[in-house]
């Protein structure tokens, strides 16, 4: 079945600075990629998301890119906000969402 | 729109006892997921309903578990009997289709003494 590994499971960052939370999969088959974000105490809200036929996705501060070849993608925002400060999960979908153990960020204002 | 809802919001019990968690997906959504979070195993799919019919049911944990979905509007996941294991994060998340996003209620807060 589906394996999906996330990286780094702690980031933390100056306000202002780029953010970047890296994917690997394993099922060559999974088309289709979200990211959650889960503050304290909230479920996942998803904030981005992206299907196999596109390589780049871009929402604002955000975007996320993806390598079917490599079997990786990865979550990038820019100019970080205290606010961003939350819990990102992505997820890989070929039958089922398979969902990463989750990367915490933290913005220092 | 009011998103998918969950209850209780937190639920404290003892080992042994029967409990039950409740979701109202959102109105139009055809597939209704459960889902379990603790620290040490994530986020884990534990049923998926589709149309009202259970289609994966391979991570229910064991015949302890079991949920019902008797109309489009209406979910359960009951536990019997519990065990202090169960204590995690319960969340319900509904979809258009199973392969569309999905959106996540708050969860349910499970603690068992």
């Amino acid at each position: 079945g589906e394996n999906v590994e996330q990286h780094p499971s702690t980031l933390s960052v100056q306000e202002g600075d780029s953010a970047v939370i890296k994917c690997t999969y394993s099922d060559s088959a999974s088309n289709y990629f979200p990211w959650y974000k889960q503050e304290l105490g909230k479920g996942p809200q998803l904030i981005i998301d992206i299907r196999s036929n596109v390589g780049e996705k871009k929402d604002q501060r955000i975007a996320v890119t993806l390598n079917k070849t490599a079997k990786h993608f990865s979550l990038h925002i820019t100019e970080t906000q205290p606010e961003d400060s939350a819990v990102y999960f992505c997820a890989a979908e070929g039958g089922k969402l398979i969902f990463g153990q989750g990367t915490e960020l933290s913005v220092k204002p | 729109d009011a998103g998918v809802i969950q209850s209780p919001r937190h639920e404290v019990t003892e080992m042994g006892q029967e409990v039950t968690l409740r979701c109202k997906p959102i109105s139009g959504h055809n597939s209704l997921f459960w889902y379990r979070q603790t620290m040490m195993r994530g986020l884990e799919l534990l049923i998926y309903f589709n149309n009202n019919v259970p289609i994966d049911d391979s991570g229910m944990p064991e015949d302890r578990f079991s949920a019902k979905m008797p109309n489009a509007s209406f979910s359960t996941l009951k536990i019997q009997p519990s065990e202090p294991r169960d204590s995690a994060v319960y969340f319900c998340a509904s979809s258009l289709g199973g392969k569309e996003t999905q959106y996540f209620g708050p969860g349910t807060r499970l603690l068992v003494l």
